[in-house]
C-alpha cells in the first residue's frame, strides 16, 4: 500500500498570505489528523477528521482550519500567515477504531513564512 | 499537557539493548500506550503499542508494569539507524493525541 502523501513538501510564503496544504491518506483509512511541529513547541495536535467531520481540535486560533473530502483526502488552511506559523506540518491517517488505532504519518510539509 | 514523562536524552552503545522508560501514572483503564519515533524531521514512525500485556514485534518489545503506571520500550540490538526521538503516548483514540518532548536516543558506535 502507498503511504500517506503530503503536498507540497516545501512552501515559502510571506506574512499575511494564506496557504492550503494537502494530505492523501492510506487507502482505506478514514481518519486524518494534522500536527504542527516547531523546535520550540514540539509536535502539537491541530485537528482530526473522520468521515468528513471534525472529531477533535487542538488549541490553535481560528486562522487554522481544515476539511476532509468524501474520498478521505484532507486539506488544512492557514489564513493571514504569521512568522510563527513557520513549521513542519504533519498529516497522519488511521483506519480509526475506538481503543487501539495506529497512526501513520506522512513526510510533512515544511512551511516557511517570511 | 502530555500524559507521559520521559527522560530528555539517553545514550546506548551500538549492538546493545536500548531501554527507554516512560511514566504514565494517570493512565486510565481504557488507554493504550503507544510508542513512535521520529528520525531527523521525517514523519513519526509507529513502533508498538499495548494495553496491559507485554508486546513484541519485529522492531521492539514493550514492557508495561502491572499497575500500568510505567512502561519500557526495548530495542534489542540498537544500531546507528535507531538514533531518533522516541515518543511515548497514552491515548484511547477518542481523545486528541498529545505528544510530549520525547527521549532523544543517541546510539554510540
Amino acid at each position: 500500500k502507498a503511504g500517506v502523501t503530503q503536498t507540497p513538501r516545501y512552501l515559502i510564503k510571506t506574512r499575511g498570505q494564506q496557504v492550503t496544504l494537502s494530505c492523501s491518506p492510506i487507502s482505506g483509512h478514514r481518519s486524518v489528523s494534522w500536527y504542527q511541529q516547531t523546535p520550540g513547541q514540539g509536535l502539537q495536535f491541530l485537528f482530526e477528521y473522520f468521515s468528513e467531520t471534525q472529531r477533535n481540535k487542538g488549541n490553535f486560533p481560528g486562522r487554522f482550519s481544515g476539511r476532509q473530502f468524501s474520498n478521505s483526502r484532507s486539506e488544512m488552511n492557514v489564513s493571514t500567515l504569521e512568522l510563527g506559523d513557520s513549521a513542519l506540518y504533519l498529516c497522519a491517517s488511521s483506519f480509526w477504531t475506538s481503543g487501539a488505532d495506529t497512526q501513520y504519518f506522512g513526510p510533512g510539509t515544511r512551511l516557511t513564512v517570511l | 499537557d502530555a500524559k507521559t514523562t520521559q527522560p530528555p536524552s539517553m545514550d546506548c552503545a551500538e549492538g546493545r539493548a536500548a531501554n527507554l522508560p516512560c511514566n504514565h501514572s494517570t493512565i486510565s483503564g481504557n488507554e493504550y500506550v503507544y510508542w513512535y519515533r521520529q528520525i531527523h524531521s521525517q514523519g513519526p514512525q509507529y513502533i508498538i503499542h499495548g494495553l496491559k500485556n507485554n508486546e513484541t514485534n519485529e522492531m521492539a518489545s514493550l514492557i508495561i508494569t502491572e499497575d500500568r503506571k510505567s512502561s519500557t520500550l526495548i530495542l534489542p540490538h540498537a544500531t546507528l539507524r535507531d538514533t531518533a526521538v522516541y515518543y511515548c503516548i497514552v491515548t484511547n483514540r477518542d481523545d486528541k493525541i498529545i505528544f510530549g518532548k520525547g527521549t532523544r536516543l543517541h546510539i554510540l558506535p
